[in-house]
């Protein structure tokens, strides 16, 4: 299957300082997916992107589709308490998705 | 509720037994992806149907694994002679397919499902 290379893998940040991470593939997809995942819970979708190089923003979150097509990374500024989760990239592929490993994020307050 | 479901959602089974797992989707929602996480790891493609299609059978890991769709909504995900590798949480995705822009996932809360 398509690898997706995720990192960090971990992250412990200070409340308000801002996180950044970012996934890498050896294929092309269509499309790349942000989501967080809370513990006990399904993933819940952040941030689409749909071509080469757009960069969208929902929030305090920014997230690009590489120009490549085979990356993509997500900006989440002036962190909060609430931002702890893991958080997955994802590729599409025709109908099928294929996940990063997550990176972990602890918010200190 | 209006989201994706899934039951049970914990089960312990005894290596060997046979499982069935539900997952009932968001109403009108065509397409219906199943995926394996294990700890502290990503999502693992298993299956996908798409309305009346053949299902995308190619991430199940054995043949131990099958799943189907009854009348286009709830999906059953059937372990059979279960293994201690395969406990797991088996998330269940939907999505509405109708253009690019129409094929985001919701997902269900999972099944934890421990192989002793």
């Amino acid at each position: 299957g398509q690898q997706l290379n995720q990192s960090p893998q971990s992250m412990f940040i200070q409340e308000g300082e801002d996180v950044s991470m970012n996934c890498t593939s050896s294929s092309i997809f269509n499309t790349w997916l942000w989501y967080k995942q809370d513990p006990g819970e399904g993933p819940v979708l952040l941030i689409a992107l749909y071509k080469a190089g757009e960069l969208t923003s929902n929030g305090r979150l920014t997230a690009q589709f590489g120009i490549t097509r085979k990356d993509s990374f997500l900006n989440i500024s002036a962190s909060i308490p609430s931002d702890v989760g893991i958080y997955f990239c994802a590729g599409q592929l025709r109908n099928q998705f294929y996940f990063g490993t997550g990176t972990s994020l602890t918010v200190i307050p | 509720g209006a989201g994706v479901s899934q039951s049970p959602s914990n089960k312990v089974t005894e290596k060997g037994k046979d499982v069935e797992l539900r997952c009932d989707p968001i109403s009108g929602h065509t397409a219906l992806y199943w995926y394996r996480q294990s700890l502290g790891q990503g999502l693992e493609f298993l299956i996908y149907f798409q309305g009346n299609s053949a299902p995308d059978k190619s991430g199940l890991p054995s043949d131990r694994f099958s799943a189907e769709r009854t009348g286009g909504s709830v999906s059953t995900l059937t372990i059979q002679r279960t293994q201690q590798e395969d406990s797991a949480v088996y998330l269940c995705a939907s999505s509405l397919v109708g253009g690019l822009r129409y094929n985001e996932q919701f997902f269900g809360p999972g099944t934890r499902l421990t192989v002793l």
